[in-house]
C-alpha cells in the first residue's frame, strides 16, 4: 500500500517552454502533497506544500508564478514549470500524506527534467 | 550553518561489514527522526522512524537518537551489496511539520 506515482519519469524540453509533472497517490487519499527538488549530490529541498482544494504554500525563495501547483483532487497534484530555463533542470520528487493523523510521507519515484 | 549536517561520503565497505551513518543537527526542537534510502534516480523510501531519544531496531538496521548531543545514527549489520544506495536522514519538529533532510551519504558495499 501507500504507492505514489509520478509522470513522466523523465522529460527533455526546450528553454522557454512549460512542462507539467503529475503526482498521483494510487491507493490512498492524499490530503497533503509535497513537491521537492533535488540537484545532483544534494539533498531534497522542499519547494511547496499543497492541501487538496486550497492554494499551495511555497517555501522562501521559490517563485510561485514559475512553479504552478494544483491539487485538484485527493489523488492528484500537478507541478507546472513555466518558461523553463536550463537552471531549472533537476530531479523533482513529490510525496503524499493521507489524513491529519497519518504523519508519514510516501515519495514518488521522481521526474528528471532537462531543459536544453 | 545548515540545520542538518550529513557527511556525503562516499563510504565504501566490504560485504558483511557493520556500517555507521550519522547526522548532526542544530535545532533542539526536532522531535521526529527518520532515515530514508534512495537508490539512483529513484524516490526515497522510509527505512526507520524514531521519536525522541533512544534506539530502535528493525532487522539488520538500528537507529539511534541522542538528543543531548543532537546526533542521530543508523547502523547496518551484515551489509549487503543491495544496501548500496544513498541514505538520507530527515527530521521534523512536529508530527505533521516540514521534513528537513540531510545531504545524504552514498554507501557502496563491495562483494
Amino acid at each position: 500500500g501507500a504507492v505514489v506515482s509520478q509522470h513522466p519519469s523523465r522529460v527533455i524540453c526546450k528553454s522557454g517552454t512549460s512542462v507539467k509533472i503529475e503526482c498521483r497517490s494510487l491507493d490512498f487519499q492524499a490530503t497533503t502533497m509535497f513537491w521537492y527538488r533535488q540537484f545532483p549530490k544534494q539533498s531534497l529541498m522542499l519547494m511547496a506544500t499543497s492541501n487538496e482544494g486550497s492554494k499551495a504554500t511555497y517555501e522562501q525563495g521559490v517563485e510561485k508564478d514559475k512553479f504552478l501547483i494544483n491539487h485538484a483532487s485527493l489523488t492528484l497534484s500537478t507541478l507546472t514549470v513555466t518558461s523553463a530555463h536550463p537552471e531549472d533542470s533537476s530531479f523533482y520528487i513529490c510525496s503524499a500524506r493521507g489524513g491529519l493523523m497519518t504523519y508519514e510521507q510516501y515519495f514518488g519515484p521522481g521526474t528528471r527534467l532537462t531543459v536544453t | 550553518q545548515k540545520e542538518v549536517e550529513q557527511d556525503p561520503g562516499p563510504l565504501s565497505v566490504p560485504e558483511g561489514a557493520i556500517v555507521s551513518l550519522n547526522c548532526t543537527y542544530s535545532n533542539s526542537a526536532f522531535q521526529y527522526f527518520m532515515w530514508y534510502r534512495q537508490y539512483s534516480r529513484k524516490g526515497p523510501e522510509l527505512l526507520m522512524y524514531t521519536y525522541s531519544s533512544g534506539n530502535k531496531e528493525d532487522g539488520r538496521f538500528t537507529a539511534q537518537v541522542d538528543k543531548s548531543s543532537k546526533y542521530i545514527s543508523l547502523f547496518i549489520r551484515d551489509s549487503q551489496p543491495s544496501d548500496s544506495a544513498t541514505y538520507l536522514c530527515a527530521m521534523r519538529i512536529s508530527n505533521t511539520g516540514k521534513l528537513i533532510f540531510g545531504q545524504g551519504t552514498t554507501l557502496q558495499v563491495k562483494p
